[in-house]
């Protein structure tokens, strides 16, 4: 079957631009997140959704990100005048949920603001 | 409260064995365990829960001991394809079920033949 799926792999922006990251949560699963990984770094949490509901925010970096899941299914991270510091792979992961559950991590996007 | 993975990096040759140590200084609920290769997605390998279980599939298994808040990963007979970097992930008691996870910065294993 199909794992999470992320778009676009790869991403350049100037510093300024607005971009959209998209993911495709495996089928049926309730639990969708998105976390933020540094070159040589653990991924970072950024929020997390349970179906449509976003039950936990608090590890996005500034009000310039915003993440949707609308109907519980596609999730979109949204990064307004991308700066440097935004630079990063991006990944989403989803899970069976609600808890002790295995997360299903997609291949990320890389972001690159120049 | 991001968990400390050590060590930073180890090179093994194949049939080799290693351990990948985890610490807190929170007190947990759970750990989980992921593989990340080069360019790819981290993948699952292992949850546990507080309780000072042990788990295992093939030749990976792992242990949690609650009350020193530290976990422990254990690779045997390592094999070309255990190569990549490891991550621990921790959920605090606090948040007991929340499937929030801290990551620590991972630990590299080089598998040589």
């Amino acid at each position: 079957g199909a794992g999470v799926s992320q778009s676009p792999r790869y991403k350049v922006a100037k510093r300024g631009q607005d971009v959209a990251l998209r993911c495709d949560p495996i089928s049926g699963h309730v639990s969708l997140f998105w976390y933020q990984q540094a070159l040589g770094q653990g991924p970072e949490f950024l929020t997390y959704f349970q179906n449509e509901a976003q039950l936990d925010k608090s590890g996005l970096p500034s009000d310039r990100f915003f993440a949707e899941r609308p109907e519980g299914s596609v999730s979109t991270l949204k990064i307004q005048r991308t700066q440097q510091e935004d630079s990063a792979v991006y990944l989403c992961a989803s899970s069976t949920g609600p808890y002790n559950s295995p997360l299903h991590f997609g291949n990320g996007t890389r972001l690159t603001v120049t | 409260q991001q968990p400390v993975q050590s060590p930073q990096a180890v090179i093994l040759r194949e049939g080799e064995d290693a351990v990948i140590n985890c610490s807190s200084s929170k007190a947990l609920y759970s750990v989980h365990w992921y593989r990340q290769k080069h360019g790819e997605a981290p993948v699952f390998l292992m949850i546990l829960l507080k309780g000072g279980e042990q788990k295992g599939h093939d030749k990976i298994s792992a242990s949690f001991n609650e009350k020193k808040q530290q976990s422990s990963l254990y690779l045997t007979a390592s094999q070309l394809s255990y190569s990549g970097t490891y991550f621990c992930g921790t959920e605090p008691s606090t948040q007991g079920g929340s499937e929030k996870l801290v990551f620590g910065k991972g630990m590299k294993l080089t598998v040589n033949p």
